[in-house]
């Protein structure tokens, strides 16, 4: 069936690290892939978004690109901050028709 | 503002009771879509309804129900609660539209003591 499934946490950094939170999905034809964002006490957010193959979504020093090749949407930023301290979501619209599906969410925590 | 709407936020219950979540969905977003998520155990999908009928169905106990009405609100039921239903429970809705986001309301907090 059509799955996500992401690295599991807690992950732990220190500001100014490097981060990645891998992602791989499995889906048939071309799904849309998301990154959800989850800061404490609050509802989820979309973070970034790709539609197709090749696709770079962006956000926020976020980044993660849609590689068909080894199905995967991982979720990388260059220099992360306290206040990204939060539980990602790595999603996907399997037939583009918004039949949403959400991997178990990686809790981040930035220590300064 | 997400502009999805969930009420009540907070709800606090008796084992064994029955209780209605509420959700409004954004306006003119035609799928409504439930999830629970307990501390440790990330986000669950329960159920999907599109335009009032439903259209994909997760790790839903057969305790609860949902439907979605004319407006398009739906309700989510919750019956015969027990301890381990207590959860944030949210609502999404998204448009018809290849690539489009789900838009989440900010949760109905749970608690069966």
């Amino acid at each position: 069936g059509n799955s996500v499934t992401q690295m599991e946490g807690p992950v732990t950094l220190s500001e100014e690290a490097f981060l990645t939170i891998n992602c791989t999905y499995t889906a048939t034809g071309y799904p849309s892939l998301f990154w959800y964002v989850q800061y404490p006490g609050e509802g989820l957010q979309l973070l970034l978004k790709a539609t197709k193959a090749d696709d770079k979504g962006s956000n926020k020093g976020f980044e993660a690109t849609y590689r068909k090749e080894t199905t995967s949407f991982h979720l990388e930023k260059g220099s992360v901050q306290v206040s990204d301290s939060a539980v990602y979501f790595c999603a996907l619209d399997p037939y583009n028709n918004n039949d949403m599906r959400f991997g178990a969410g990686t809790r981040l925590t930035v220590k300064p | 503002d997400s502009g999805v709407t969930q009420t009540p936020k907070h709800l606090i219950t008796a084992t064994g009771q029955r209780v209605t979540l509420r959700c409004s969905p954004r306006s003119g977003d035609l799928s409504v879509y439930w999830y629970q998520q307990s501390l440790d155990q990330g986000l669950q999908f329960l159920i999907q309804y599109y335009n009032g009928e439903e259209r994909a169905k997760g790790n839903i106990l057969e305790r609860f129900s949902a439907q979605q009405f004319p407006d398009l609100h739906s309700e989510l039921n919750l019956s015969s609660l027990e301890l381990g239903d207590s959860a944030l429970y949210f609502c999404a809705s998204s448009p018809r539209r290849v690539g489009a986001e789900a838009f989440f309301g900010q949760g109905t907090r749970l608690t069966v003591v």
